[in-house]
């Protein structure tokens, strides 16, 4: 285990429901980061929490909400969501900004299929 | 453009064989490199980091190699075992940007008894 605990493993949503996605992590960063790993193509990024400020928000579309309450706790709000959304969303988390030993620790990942 | 690119993109050996992942970048201004294992489904753990500074890094049955002129890096395995199964995946980090993370595509590494 890395220190940081995504809930659900495996979530399947139609595209009305609302759901969450939640990460906790337990190696006291300060950094915490939501990921969007579609088949075939590279981790992308999608948004930056430091110091429970959001940092970076990389063009995400509305249907996906972060909110980060404390250092330890990330959430991944979920609404109107296409099929095409359907992937798997990890969560990480790192200390301080960037350096050149900066190490990001990942979650299981949360498998999301929108039916 | 900032990218990773990494060969094969898949890649079947025998156990107990040796094989080297490719990784070419662009990524600009260098902060570092890290190659990432992901099993399937599962989310990808750290094997090594490398700074521009650093031209190998082992960790156990892995080795990996950075040239900060060429832009590649290399990470051989050596004496592979089943579980080396997974996807290998070369991340490279943009200097001056908290979770600027280019990632490659991966290489998808099959064992086979």
């Amino acid at each position: 285990e890395t220190g940081v605990t995504q809930t659900p493993r495996h979530l399947v949503m139609g595209m009305t429901n609302k759901k969450s996605l939640k990460c906790e992590q337990h190696l006291g960063h300060n950094a915490m980061y939501w990921y969007k790993q579609s088949a075939k193509k590279p981790l992308e990024l999608m948004f930056v929490y430091s110091l429970e400020e959001r940092v970076e928000n990389n063009s995400v579309p509305s249907r996906f909400s972060p909110e980060c309450p404390n250092s330890s706790h990330l959430f991944l709000h979920l609404h109107t969501l296409q099929p095409e959304d359907s992937a798997l969303y990890l969560c990480a988390s790192s200390q301080g900004r960037d350096s050149l030993n900066t190490e990001a620790f990942f979650g299981q990942g949360t498998r999301l299929t929108v039916v | 453009k900032n990218q990773v690119e990494q060969s094969p993109q898949s890649l079947i050996i025998l156990e107990g064989k040796n094989c080297t992942l490719q990784c070419n970048y662009t990524v600009s201004p260098f902060s570092n490199l890290r190659w990432y294992k992901q099993d399937t489904g599962r989310g990808p753990v750290s094997l090594t980091i490398m700074t521009f500074s650093e031209n190998t890094k082992s960790n156990g049955r892995y080795t990996a190699t950075l040239d900060a002129d060429t832009k590649q890096s290399s990470l051989h395995i050596t004496a592979s075992q089943l579980s080396d199964s997974a996807s290998y995946i070369c991340v490279v980090s943009k200097r001056g940007s908290q979770g600027n993370l280019i990632f490659g595509k991966g290489t998808k590494l099959s064992v086979k008894p």
